[in-house]
């Protein structure tokens, strides 16, 4: 089965400073992958999705994103970050199953924002 | 806001006991899908209505049941409580059977005393 590999749980980050959560999938033809974040008390929301065409996306509060299929990774990035940005991030892949579709997600990585 | 709604936002209850949640998608979504999210298990899909149907099923036991009503309202209902099922559940919804883009609801806590 498709599956995703989030393997940082918690990451702190300075305020202005960069950052990149790591995500790694598994899928044997072409994946279908996202980021989603969820803030505390809240449902997850979509930051940025790839599903064919320029490895480098852009997402939503200045959020990018790059697949690389030789590694099998997803990472996502931020240049500066605001503290704000402190939630828990999800990468996520659409998994193929009999036609059928449903959104398997990483356990998640914790980003925590110091001042 | 999403635009998703679910209530309760948090519900107490005992083992054995059964509990009914319920969501409503953003307006003009077909799609409804429930995800259980805990500690231990992290995000998981549970199952999926298109249209009032049941398009995919995902790791939901066989204790849980859900449905997708001719308004498009869903309710996912949990009988036979154990502690193991206290959770945040969540709702979505998408315009299509697809899951391209998902809307959560910001969630019901279970929690199974």
């Amino acid at each position: 089965a498709q599956s995703v590999t989030q393997p940082d749980i918690h990451i702190t980050v300075s305020e202005g400073a960069s950052l990149e959560l790591r995500c790694n999938y598994s899928y044997g033809a072409t994946p279908y992958l996202f980021w989603y974040v969820q803030s505390p008390g809240q449902g997850l929301q979509l930051l940025l999705k790839y599903f064919s065409g320029d490895t480098l996306v852009q997402g939503i509060k200045g959020f990018e994103a790059e697949f690389k299929r030789s590694q099998s990774s997803f990472n996502l990035r931020k240049p500066s970050v605001h503290w704000s940005d402190a939630a828990e991030y999800f990468c996520a892949v659409v998994e193929m199953n009999t036609g059928f579709q449903k959104l398997v997600f990483g356990t998640g990585t914790r980003l925590l924002v110091s001042p | 806001d999403s635009g998703v709604t679910q209530t309760p936002k948090h519900l107490i209850t005992a083992t054995g006991q059964r509990v009914t949640l319920r969501c409503s998608p953003r307006s003009g979504d077909l799609s409804v899908y429930w995800y259980q999210q805990s500690l231990d298990q992290g995000l998981q899909f549970l199952i999926q209505y298109y249209n009032g149907e049941e398009r995919a099923k995902g790791n939901i036991l066989e204790r849980f049941s859900a449905q997708q009503f001719p308004d498009l309202h869903s309710e996912l209902n949990l009988s036979s409580l154990e502690l193991g099922d206290s959770a945040l559940y969540f709702c979505a919804s998408s315009p299509g059977h697809w899951g391209e883009k998902l809307f959560f609801g910001s969630g019901t806590q279970l929690s199974v005393l």
